[in-house]
């Protein structure tokens, strides 16, 4: 079982650059979330998604946009990327239908910004 | 969301119960707790979940009071393996869809 997949698993940008980090769920998980994690911090929430074609803001959303166009993707791009957005992008999905916090994490996403 | 405090860091043995206690004063009735293990340079997993009393799994077991105003992540015998960051995650679906993480609780397992 694949679960939550994230695309690339490492990626260096020059100040200015754009790019898109993307994830994908297969297990068919309605809510799909986008965290943080910079060097020995915790989890710092972005942006999230309650469904294909919503989406809403976390803690840290500025400098990020997000798109959720299909179910099983959930998208975080950079328009234009800053050394202070260097950090490891991990992205989460949680199944409609469970009343607790079990929320399925994907490996990571490391990304540097020079 | 409920607001949660845990230690920053915490030392062990190889062997030894090691407990991490997690306070959640301001809990809401629907809430659960929740906790989840980071190892470097992964994701976060789920360990356990409880909403009252004892919940036990093959990994840990987790104790919560009656007033729920706190609960205790408890891992026996821990091996080096343990060495992790360990987070407490208070909160549920009616309460909103955005699960925000503290910064955890770090244990170091020494030989």
């Amino acid at each position: 079982n694949a679960g939550v997949t994230q695309t690339p698993k490492f990626r260096v940008l020059k100040t200015g650059q754009s790019m898109t980090l993307l994830c994908a769920q297969d297990m068919n998980h309605e809510y799909m979330y986008w965290y943080r994690q910079d060097p020995g911090m915790g989890l710092r929430l972005i942006h999230y998604s309650v469904g294909e074609g919503t989406t809403a803001k976390g803690e840290v959303p500025d400098g990020y946009n997000v798109s959720r166009l299909k179910k099983q993707n959930f998208l975080l791009g950079l328009e234009s990327a800053a050394p202070s957005q260097t950090s490891v992008y991990f992205c989460a999905s949680r199944p409609v239908g469970d009343s607790g916090n079990t929320i399925y994490f994907g490996e990571g996403s490391w990304l540097t910004v020079v | 969301l409920a607001k949660t405090t845990q230690p920053i860091s915490m030392d062990s043995y190889e062997g030894q119960e090691v407990n991490i206690t997690c306070s959640h004063n301001n809990i809401a009735t629907n809430d659960y707790i929740t906790w989840y293990q980071q190892f470097p340079s992964q994701g976060p997993r789920f360990i356990i979940q409880g909403y009252k009393t004892k919940v036990t799994n093959e990994v840990a077991s987790l104790f919560i009071p009656a007033d729920r105003k706190s609960s205790t992540l408890s891992l026996p015998r821990v091996s080096l393996s343990d060495t992790a960051v360990y987070y407490c995650l208070v909160g549920s679906l009616g309460q909103g869809f955005s699960f925000i993480f503290g910064k955890g609780t770090r244990l170091l397992v020494k030989p």
